[in-house]
This record gives structure tokens, sequence and C-alpha cells, in this order.
């Protein structure tokens, strides 16, 4: 068991709707990475935070938005959800020193549907 | 798109035999990690290769990590039914923290 929990498990929304994600970090942990995993596929990069901060982000539209805060938990946004967006979103928390990334650990995911 | 390949994308064998796993790229990485995901679950890391032409060996698995540092594979010998999941390798490139993930490879072992 890593500690980085995610909730809720599982969501259904349709098209157009607005959804938030919430990760708690492992104790000890200033980093949080966000990933999409389709259906039969390797999770992608969606960013990461550290510090509150955007620190990096893959190839995903404005849409999707995220929030970290001072106890290093962190949100995933997604505003006008398409089909497309149905998924595992996977979050990993980490320790970030020295410019460099420790192991990132995952959290159990939240299995989006968008119907 | 996906900056690395797997091969093969799904593998189902017998109990007690071999296999193995290749994670194949045209970029450059400072690092591979492999990881196994269960249903319902977030991956989990296995293990890190940093060298090139790096070998590393947890019990019946053996990473290796290609010369150029552009691949990787994965061998398990014996399998066991316990090794039943899907196996994802991911990259991390210099100056980048988050993680490049392969296609993943979906593996049951049959009793």
């Amino acid at each position: 068991e890593t500690g980085v929990t995610q909730s809720p498990t599982h969501l259904i929304k349709t098209r157009g709707q607005q959804v938030t994600l919430r990760c708690s970090s492992q104790s000890g942990h200033n980093t949080v990475s966000w990933y999409q995993q389709a259906l039969g596929q390797g999770p992608q990069f969606i960013f990461q935070y550290y510090r509150e901060e955007e620190n990096g982000r893959g190839n995903f539209p404005p849409r999707f938005s995220g929030l970290q805060f001072p106890n290093y938990s962190s949100e995933l946004n997604v505003n006008a959800l398409e089909l497309d967006d149905s998924a595992l979103y996977l979050c990993a928390s980490s320790l970030l020193a020295g410019g460099n990334t420790d192991t990132q650990y995952f959290g159990p995911g939240t299995r989006l549907t968008v119907l | 798109t996906q900056l690395l390949e797997q091969s093969p994308q799904f593998l189902s064998i017998q109990e007690g035999e071999n296999l193995t796993v290749y994670c194949n790229s045209s970029s450059v990485f400072s690092s591979l990690q492999w990881y196994r995901q269960e249903p319902g679950e977030g991956p989990v890391l296995l293990v890190t290769v940093v060298t090139g032409g790096e070998v590393k060996k947890l019990k019946r698995l053996t990473f290796q990590f290609g010369d150029a540092r552009k691949d990787s594979s994965l061998h398990i010998t014996a399998a066991q039914p316990g090794d039943t999941g899907l196996y994802l390798c991911a990259g991390v490139r210099w100056g980048a923290n988050n993680l490049f993930f392969g296609t993943g490879t979906r593996l049951t072992v049959i009793p």
C-alpha cells in the first residue's frame, strides 16, 4: 500500500459537465503528478504540481486544470467533458529534491465514464 | 502517440514457461522503469534501471536497459499465475520529471 488515496473511486458524468477528482499524497511528498489511462493503453502524463505550482504539462487542452494545496493534496478539474475523457485517472506522489523526482507512488485511480 | 512501444501487446502462456517483453523507443532516456498494474489498482514499481547496458534481477524477473538507453526488456523465468497483470515500461527524459509510459503488455499465466 502506497499511502496515496484518490476519490471518488468511480464517477459517471454526461458530455459538457465538469468534474473534480481528488488525490491525497503520501506523507513527506511534495509533488503530485496526474495521468490519464484510457482503456487498453498506458498512462499519459497530464501535468505535475510542485509546491502548489504547475511544474510541467503534457499534451492536454486547457480544460484540464489542477490545483495543489498547502498539505500537498491535489485536485484535477476537467471542464466541458467529452466522450474521449472516459478513462482511469491516476495520481502519483513523489518527493522532488535537487531538481530530480524520486520514485512516483500511484494511487488506485478514479474511473471516469462520460456518457 | 506514445514514445515507448511494447511488444507483445498480449501474451497468454502456461505456468512454468519463460517469456520476454520488449520496450522500444527512438528516444533516449535517463532512466527506465518497469511497473505492474492489476485491475482496479495503480501501477506498482518493480525496478528502475539507470545505466546503459544495466541488468537487474528481481527473483524470477530480469530487467535489461539497452546500451543506447532507448530500449529495455523484461524476462520472466518459470512464470506463475501470480505474475498475471499489465506490465508497463516508463521512461524518464533528461530535464523532465514526468514518466513516459509504454503501450503496455497484458500477461496471462494459465495454471
